[in-house]
């Protein structure tokens, strides 16, 4: 079983719709961080958060320790929010463990 | 700055040749890393470094070699490469230590290993 577990693998959705997206991971942690990354484009940076709810934007991340769970909701979804998203939890200093990611496809 | 940046974006080898993967910042960051992405997996770590002359092995290292003679740099070395290296490489790089450090993610080197 992979540390960390993404759902779903892939989601398409109409412009417009509330997303989210689901992270699991099954080791202690010391952050969790939330990733995006563009067809043919590089890894950006969207989230870190070790506690609580954080909101940028239409974006939001949420998480529970005690579930060692995590969420990454995209309010009022639109075509350019189609990307990979990838969820990765810190073990301590800069290591990080990757889920395989989630591809979204948002249809206008 | 041009934060972190990788060349060449794209190449084709043969089994067997050797090649040198670029990777540079300019944010003086101590940590830098190399991951490979293959599909339906997450990313994996094959090397990294927390400072100049300080390399260490991540979860993926074989068939690779890294050095680190200075902040700015850190080449990623494929000795022979074999069609299993065939994958996207992304060079990261943050602050080192603590616990809640950004890595910052170059563009890609998408390698392609006939």
């Amino acid at each position: 079983k992979n540390e960390v577990e993404q759902s779903p693998q892939n989601l398409t959705a109409q412009e417009g719709e509330f997303i989210t997206i689901n992270c699991s991971y099954s080791v202690g942690i010391s952050a969790l961080h939330w990733l995006q990354q563009h067809p043919g484009g590089g890894i950006v940076s969207l989230f870190m958060l070790s506690s609580g709810k954080k909101k940028h934007g239409r974006l939001i991340a949420t998480i529970n320790i005690q579930e060692k769970h995590s969420s990454l909701h995209i309010t009022a979804s639109h075509p350019r929010d189609s990307a990979v998203y990838i969820c990765a939890v810190g073990r301590g200093g800069n290591k990080l463990v990757f889920g395989a990611g989630t591809i979204l496809r948002v249809k206008s | 700055n041009a934060g972190v940046t990788q060349t060449p974006k794209f190449q084709v080898l043969k089994t067997g040749q050797s090649m040198t993967l670029q990777c540079a910042q300019d944010m003086n960051h101590e940590y830098m890393s190399w991951y490979r992405q293959d599909p339906g997996m997450g990313l994996r770590l094959i090397h990294y470094s927390v400072g100049a002359g300080i390399t260490d092995q991540g979860e993926v290292p074989n068939g690779y070699n890294v050095s680190r003679s200075t902040t700015e740099d850190f080449p990623l070395r494929l000795l022979s490469a074999a069609p299993s290296q065939t994958s996207v490489y992304f060079c990261a790089s943050g602050l080192a230590g603590g616990t809640y450090n950004e890595q910052f993610f170059g563009p890609g080197t998408r390698l392609t290993v006939l």
